[in-house]
């Protein structure tokens, strides 16, 4: 079965560079999540789409910005990059809504140098 | 405003040990959904269970169980006969129903060892 697939797996940027992780859901899915997850953190909620529509935000920063297209794959474009951003970027789809069960993707490990 | 407490932080079983992973929540939404991952250290997050507030029946599957008390508001996850891969960070989650967040405790890491 199609998983979630996100990409890239690994990223590494300098301060103040800017990145951009995508993620495919699966397919039939109409909403996509975007969760960091720091080092023995907890996966902490960014922001979340229903139909390319935001549909939630979380604790996502002024200098991230994300979108859902139109064939409902969603890009976190990230600027200015902090080294505090290094994290683990998982993106998450599910069928109608934010209370059925998550899929995951396997994360995007960001390193910012 | 919602909140997931999972107080521990760490756990170390024997194989074969029952293990139980405590989960506390707070939410004022009268409909809402509980939720259990296993993100083991591949890194992938798995989703386990979810349950709805009204259904407070208690589910097992396999060598997993969960036990919902909404007087207590807890959701708390025991694994019978605990096995080397059971090893992995196990996080408690909630949502609103009809919400689009879907919120995490800070997880609780279990090792079993052999």
């Amino acid at each position: 079965a199609a998983g979630v697939i996100q990409s890239p797996r690994h990223l590494i940027k300098e301060k103040r560079e800017t990145a951009t992780l995508k993620c495919y859901p699966i397919p039939r899915h109409d909403t996509v999540y975007w969760y960091q997850q720091g080092p023995g953190q907890d996966p902490q909620f960014l922001i979340s789409f229903y139909e390319k529509m935001q549909s939630d935000k979380g604790s996502i920063p002024d200098r991230f910005s994300a979108q859902q297209f139109s064939d409902y794959h969603s890009e976190l474009n990230m600027s200015s990059l902090e080294l505090g951003d290094s994290a683990l970027y998982f993106c998450a789809s599910s069928l109608e809504g934010g209370d059925e069960k998550l899929f995951f993707g396997s994360g995007t490990q960001l390193s910012v140098l | 405003a919602q909140k997931v407490t999972q107080a521990q932080t760490e756990i170390s079983v024997v194989e074969k040990e029952d293990v139980t992973l405590d989960c506390v929540y707070e939410t004022r939404d009268t409909t809402y959904y509980l939720f259990w991952y296993k993100q083991p250290p591949s890194g992938e997050l798995v989703f386990l269970i979810r349950r709805n507030s009204f259904d407070e029946q208690n589910e097992i599957s396999g060598r997993y169980s969960w036990n919902f008390q909404k007087s207590t508001s807890s959701f708390n996850f025991t694994i019978t006969a605990s096995q080397v891969v059971d090893s992995a960070v196990y996080f408690c989650a909630l949502s609103a129903a009809g919400g689009f967040k879907t919120i995490f405790g800070a997880g609780t890491r279990l090792f079993v060892k052999a």
